[in-house]
């Protein structure tokens, strides 16, 4: 079982949609967890940290759910320039702050 | 501003041909990462610094080494580049090895031909 994993996608959505991406994590000990934005052919740029508590920047809502395991991601009025690929990260609390990537989910917004 | 910076940008060897990849850094940050990211995959880490210590990942192959003289400089040398290892080249910072953040470079695209 991978360590991090995530729907591939590709989600196809128009402007103005709400979209949802899950993101699962196999390591119960896990300690960290965020969501990594990567554009075609980019490098990956943090997105946003995960909080237990569930955290929310403009549009992008992120939460956690440590008893089941996963991590979602929740984008309102989707952009066009939304379309990217999104990466699930975690740390997996192995002592030195090691980042595990996803395989990401890719989103495409159209008019 | 550019803060951390890869160089080149494409690089294209030939099979067996040793290459080397550089990475440079103005955010004066003690760890630095690479990774490699094949197509539709997750970056993968091969092996970080934090400072001069080296740390390998235990599934790194041998073929890929890397060097750091300074703060500033971190390379990936690929002593035999097999057809295998044509990737996206991602090179990171982190201000400490508590820091969860990740500074990436716009990354090396390496093609063995």
């Amino acid at each position: 079982r991978k360590e991090v994993e995530q729907d591939p996608g590709p989600f196809n959505v128009p402007e103005g949609a709400t979209v949802a991406f899950n993101c699962t994590y196999s390591n119960s000990a896990s300690q960290s967890f965020f969501w990594y934005r990567q554009d075609c052919r980019k490098e990956p740029k943090l997105l946003m940290s995960v909080y237990s508590s569930g955290n929310e920047d403009g549009r992008f809502t992120a939460q956690l759910n440590r008893a089941s395991q996963y991590i979602s991601l929740l984008i309102r009025d989707s952009k066009l320039s939304d379309s990217a690929t999104y990466l699930c990260v975690v740390n997996p609390g192995t002592g030195f702050q090691k980042l595990v990537f996803g395989t990401g989910t890719r989103l495409l917004v159209s008019p | 501003d550019a803060m951390v910076i890869q160089n080149p940008r494409y690089q294209v060897t030939q099979f067996g041909k040793p290459v080397t990849l550089s990475c440079s850094q103005t955010l004066n940050h003690n760890v630095m990462y690479w990774y490699q990211q094949k197509s539709s995959q997750a970056p993968k880490l091969l092996f970080h610094y934090y400072d001069k210590d080296f740390n390998n990942e235990a599934d790194t192959p041998d073929n890929f080494q890397s060097r750091r003289p300074n703060t500033s400089f971190c390379f990936l040398d690929i002593r035999s580049p097999g057809l295998g290892d044509a990737a996206m080249y991602l090179c990171a910072t982190s201000r400490e090895a508590s820091s969860y953040e990740q500074y990436f470079g716009p990354g090396t695209r390496l093609t063995v031909t």
